[in-house]
């Protein structure tokens, strides 16, 4: 059964950072190109990053919004994605879904408020 | 980016209904598009990828059209298992985008 299981959200300021993280299994990791999703309250879907897998040499992609805030990593040996944002602001308050677009986590909270 | 236009945003429908759900990309995406449910609290499902192709495990009730710039989901006769919300995503260029939902709800 494939999982996907994110932690790490929680209630920070602006300008702080966290720092999300995605276990998966079920599936070959390594050969899977991983994403980070996000939903902002009563809003729709915006993708924030892909990283792609070994022999895409890793590369990654950001979303605009993100861009130079945000890093996507991965440990192939545990089967884990991260999400590091930095300088968050407000409107970075969003549900974040770790998925491979065919199978997708539940989703972890992240609230950005003074 | 390539924008995501999907309709109607609410749909109320009788359990048996055929019922369907439309996309709009702002420019040709190929077939590069994926229908997913999402009930409430879990996590997305994708139901249909690339277009036309049923993923795994999903009932035959549901299939994708499509092609270019404009897509159909179809549930073939509603259930109430469906009441969901259904989005799309193209995936034919980066960045992804998402279209904006469609609400089930039985009537």
């Amino acid at each position: 059964e494939v999982q996907l299981v994110e932690t790490g959200g929680g209630l920070v300021r602006p300008g702080s950072s966290l720092k999300l993280s995605c276990a998966t299994s079920g599936f070959t990791f390594s050969n899977t190109w991983m994403n980070w999703v996000r939903q902002a309250p009563g809003k729709g879907l915006e993708w924030v990053a892909l990283i792609k897998d070994k022999y895409s040499n890793y590369e990654a992609n950001y979303a605009e919004s993100v861009k130079g805030r945000f890093t996507i990593s991965r440990d192939d040996s545990k089967s884990r994605v991260y999400l590091q944002m930095n300088t968050l602001r407000d409107q970075d308050t969003a549900t974040y879904y770790c998925t491979t677009a065919d199978y997708w986590g539940q989703g972890v909270m992240v609230t950005v408020s003074s | 980016d390539i924008q995501m236009t999907q309709s109607p945003s609410f749909l109320s429908a009788s359990v048996g209904d055929r019922v369907t759900i439309n996309c709009k990309a702002s420019q040709n995406i190929n077939r590069y598009l994926n229908w997913y449910q999402q009930k409430l609290g879990e996590a997305p499902k994708l139901l249909i990828y690339n277009a036309n192709s049923l993923q795994t495990g999903i009932p035959s009730r549901f299939s994708g059209s499509g092609s270019g710039t404009d897509f159909t989901l179809t549930i073939s006769s509603l259930q109430p298992e469906d009441v969901a919300t259904y989005f799309c995503l193209q995936h034919n260029s980066w960045p992804w985008t998402f279209g904006g939902g469609t609400k089930l709800e039985l009537k």
